[in-house]
């Protein structure tokens, strides 16, 4: 069966600082891969996607990037963090090919408050 | 203005109570999920659906297209319900709109 792993869990970390979050799914091969963000009574936005290795899409300009180094393993990381990067990111995946008509599967999510 | 509305944004119910949960969306998609954010978090997927009606358990769910709208249905309802109900709609792309969503709250 398919899981997904996303760690860490919670974040505390002050302004300025690196980030790295890191996403791997076992179970399928070569899914689609996406970071969401919640912030604090919001919905979800989706952040970036990738439906292969190297293959990064990025929906919102902002200080974050992603990287996809192996095809399943997905990773979103940042310079520099702002106070505004604090909220809830998901780590999602879904089948190849049609992803719009397939089931997402979210991780557990990692709270991330910056300081 | 948000493309996929929810309503209500909140919903208390006794347990046992017959719970509906709207959502509403403005152009043609090609599908409409149903998400469920437990207290901690986590999201899970519980439908899937371009037409008609699909139930799993007590929950069930029904879109009707020409009126651009979905409803999620818990029948018996149970204080283990208790979450946020998240709708979502795709256009034929790999990007998901998502509704702010509803925060139902069941009690003993």
């Amino acid at each position: 069966s398919q899981t997904i792993h996303q760690w860490p869990a919670t974040l505390v970390q002050p302004v300025g600082s690196p980030l790295s979050l890191e996403c791997t799914v076992e179970g399928t091969s070569n899914p689609n891969l996406y970071w969401y963000r919640q912030a604090a009574g919001r919905g979800l936005q989706l952040l970036f996607y990738s439906v292969g290795i190297g293959q990064i899409s990025s929906e919102v300009p902002q200080n974050l990037s992603a990287s996809r180094p192996q095809d399943r393993q997905f990773i979103l990381s940042s310079k520099k963090l702002l106070l505004s990067d604090s909220g809830f990111y998901l780590c999602a995946w879904s089948a190849t090919g049609s992803s719009y008509n397939s089931p997402l599967h979210f991780g557990n999510g990692t709270r991330l408050t910056v300081t | 203005k948000n493309e996929v509305e929810q309503s209500p944004q909140n919903l208390t119910a006794q347990e046992g109570e017959f719970i509906t949960i709207n959502c509403s969306y403005s152009v043609g998609i090609s599908a409409l999920h149903w998400l469920q954010q437990h207290p901690g978090g986590g999201i899970v997927s519980l439908f899937m659906l371009s037409s008609g009606k699909k139930k799993h358990g007590r929950l069930i769910a029904t879109i009707n297209i020409q009126e651009k709208h979905s409803s999620l249905h818990i029948t018996a309802s149970h204080p283990r319900d208790s979450a946020v109900y998240i709708c979502a709609v795709s256009y034929n792309t790999d990007k998901l709109i998502f509704g702010t969503g509803t925060r139902l709250q069941v009690f003993p």
